[in-house]
């Protein structure tokens, strides 16, 4: 398997711009998960989903953040619109059956709001 | 709630020379416990977990853990450290409670830096 893959690797755009992160988990993973990360606040679950429904989404920042799965095998995370605080790296991930399993990490999008 | 603390944010060791990175965590339920390891520009990867039975568990590329209930921790050992090893250490903590899916709550790293 290829992996969780996330894309862009790279992000770059303008405060007010709408960004859209998109991933792929593992084939047959129940769990996606989107963590941020930033110097300040460390990693912290944004969100996550088991079955394609979202389950908790308490981490989301505020209502500019969205987050959708309309299917197993893909997901994306929204930010309209975006602020300069939202510069971060974000990870998607997933796992098996439970949280607890082995959570698979994608390389992470970089991404810079000017 | 759970809570985890990672007490050092940055370990300098030298080659060969064996490290401790601390975790404590703060939870009123059973825990499940894992250990993350990110290397730079990448992604976390599973190091070790604890779930149940021996408190003391064994990990990729020579790291083990011990779980400690009394003291509540979980702290990270190698004996001999290599160049390859300097990364991110992640310290997770997951309840077990039958009216929770189990979500983790990652401490906030500890970065090991091994020189030669």
């Amino acid at each position: 398997d290829a992996g969780v893959i996330q894309s862009p690797r790279h992000e770059v755009t303008e405060m007010g711009q709408e960004v859209t992160l998109r991933c792929k988990p593992i084939s047959g993973h129940d769990y996606l998960f989107w963590y941020r990360q930033t110097m300040m606040r460390g990693l912290e679950l944004l969100i996550y989903f088991n079955n394609n429904v979202p389950i908790d989404d308490s981490g989301m920042p505020e209502d500019r953040f969205s987050a959708k799965m309309p299917n197993a095998s893909f997901s994306t995370l929204k930010i309209q619109p975006s602020e300069p605080r939202d510069s971060a790296v974000y990870f998607c991930a997933s796992s098996l059956y439970s949280p607890r399993d082995t959570q698979y990490f994608g390389p992470g999008t970089r991404l810079t709001v000017l | 709630a759970q809570s985890v603390t990672q007490l050092d944010s940055q370990v300098p060791v030298f080659e060969e020379a064996p490290v401790e990175l601390r975790c404590n965590y703060s939870s009123s339920v059973s825990v499940y416990l894992f250990w993350y390891v990110q290397y730079p520009n990448q992604g976390l990867q599973l190091l070790l977990k604890y779930l149940s039975g021996s408190t003391l568990v064994k990990g990729i590329n020579g790291f083990e853990a011990e779980f400690n209930k009394s003291q509540t921790s979980f702290h990270l050992r190698k004996p001999s450290v290599h160049i390859s090893d300097t990364a991110e250490y992640f310290c997770a903590v997951s309840d077990f409670d039958g009216g929770s899916q189990g979500n983790l709550i990652f401490g906030k790293g500890t970065k090991l830096s091994v020189k030669p």
